[in-house]
């Protein structure tokens, strides 16, 4: 059964910092990874989506890689914001047609 | 409309009471997933619905949790003769097709049940 870990749990920073959250999967076959930032009482948007083919995305200030024979992936945050300031969820897909399999999350907290 | 819908965005209900969930998906997307989100732990899938195929219903916890679609439009998640550990956020997540494309999540039903 896959197993997604998320480290740390929990993290909270100046702004203006640049930070990495931590992702680990147990079985490498995947068929891709996402990123997904969760806000209190509203749904997960989607950041990045990484295909098992990829080594890496970027969206602005966010850059995600994937190592899939270590099974980890990254998640990098540029100059972070405290609009920033959310839990941080990484999930992973098995095949096309199959449901996400998601870690606990890392809740980030940005202070002013 | 613009996004996924869910209602109610909460609910408290008795143990022992029925208690069903509703999602609206974004209008073409055909894939609709559940999940359950409890205190402290990641998602858990609950069931998939692709187009008009069966359903995937592999992550149900028990014979007292079902849901339906008709066709690419609503869904219901029904929860029989809840218990109080099936208190959650259940979360419902669409896309145009399984597993390639990203998942587009509703805001969540928060249920307690007392």
């Amino acid at each position: 059964k896959q197993e997604v870990t998320q480290i740390p749990a929990a993290l909270s920073v100046p702004e203006g910092e640049n930070l990495v959250l931590n992702c680990s999967f147990t079985d490498s076959a995947i068929y891709n990874l996402q990123w997904f930032r969760q806000d209190p009482g509203k749904g997960l948007t989607s950041l990045l989506l990484i295909q098992s083919s990829q080594r890496e995305q970027t969206s602005g200030r966010l850059n995600a890689s994937l190592d899939k024979s270590s099974g980890r992936s990254t998640l990098y945050i540029a100059a972070s914001q405290p609009g920033d300031s959310a839990t941080y969820l990484c999930a992973v897909s098995i095949g096309s047609g199959y449901a996400l399999n998601f870690g606990k999350g890392t809740s980030l907290l940005v202070t002013p | 409309g613009a996004g996924v819908s869910q209602s109610p965005s909460n609910k408290v209900t008795e143990k022992g009471k029925d208690v069903e969930l509703r999602c609206d998906p974004i209008s073409g997307h055909t894939a609709l997933y559940w999940y359950r989100q409890r205190l402290g732990q990641g998602l858990e899938f609950l069931i998939y619905f692709q187009g008009n195929s069966a359903p995937d219903k592999s992550g149900l916890p028990s014979d007292r949790f079902s849901a339906e679609r008709t066709g690419e439009s609503v869904s219901t998640l029904t929860i029989q003769r809840t218990q109080q550990e099936d208190s959650a956020v259940y979360l419902c997540a669409g896309g145009p097709s399984g597993g390639t494309d990203t998942q587009y999540f509703g805001p969540g039903t928060r249920l307690t049940v007392l």
